[in-house]
């Protein structure tokens, strides 16, 4: 089962730029699957924020979109999420997740099956 | 886009069945899935495609659609089944990921 690792700076000063790394250890982001973000506020629920293909193709959060940057590193083996110009309301733990997409019978199919256990990010000076 | 719609909470006594709801305009043509999410935890595929169960899920988890109501069946609950769970679709086009609100399980 793969497993994935979110890291980070726990804590960003408001209007600076918030970035985590998501590790794939052992394996290689290439291939079938898709990978993704989500966060969720304290006490709130789940916000996905964009997902990416290892093709370098991005899918973005309407509301976040002019924010927001997911990228593959090189090595393939980790992605990376970048999102500008934070305040207080993106304070959240953000999971980085593995993604299946496609489409069969008219419909497509859009989904989380692995979760990493998620970073607490902290927007406050 | 479009909306995704649970009941904030749903209550049931150990061994008898929880039906949580998720309704949306979209979902008589977009799968649906569930997520179980416990306390401190990240959240955990339970349903995918409207009724398949990924390996290592209970039997007693199940899923049906009908029209635009998806619904999640926890069947003999459990005490260990007190949760969140979240429904999730996506849009017509499959770009963006879309999330219900939650609804907090109470196994009483």
């Amino acid at each position: 089962q793969v497993q994935l690792q979110e890291s980070g700076p726990g804590l960003v000063k408001p209007s600076e730029t918030l970035s985590l790394t998501c590790g794939v250890p052992g394996s290689s982001i290439s291939g079938y699957y898709y990978w993704g973000w989500i966060r969720q506020p304290p006490g709130k629920g789940l916000e996905w924020i964009g997902t990416i293909y290892h093709d370098g193709s991005t899918y973005y959060n309407p509301s976040l979109k002019s924010r927001v940057t997911i990228s593959v590193d090189t090595s393939k083996t980790r992605f990376s999420l970048r999102l500008s110009s934070v305040t207080a309301a993106d304070t959240a733990v953000y999971y980085c997740a593995r993604l299946v997409r496609g489409y069969t019978y008219g419909r497509y199919y859009y989904y989380m099956d692995v979760w990493g256990e998620g970073t607490t990010v902290t927007v406050s000076s | 886009s479009y909306e995704l719609t649970q009941p904030p909470s749903v209550s049931v006594s150990p061994g008898q069945t929880a039906r949580i709801t998720c309704f949306g305009d979209a979902l008589p043509n977009q799968y649906a899935y569930w997520y179980q999410q416990k306390p401190g935890q990240a959240p955990a595929l339970v349903i995918y495609k409207d009724i398949e169960r990924p390996s290592g899920i209970p039997e007693r988890f199940s899923g049906s659609s009908s029209g635009t109501t998806v619904t999640l069946t926890i069947s003999g609950v459990q005490a260990e089944d007190e949760a969140d769970y979240y429904c999730q679709s996506a849009d017509t086009i499959g770009t963006s990921v879309i999330f219900g609100g939650g609804t907090k399980l109470t196994v009483l």
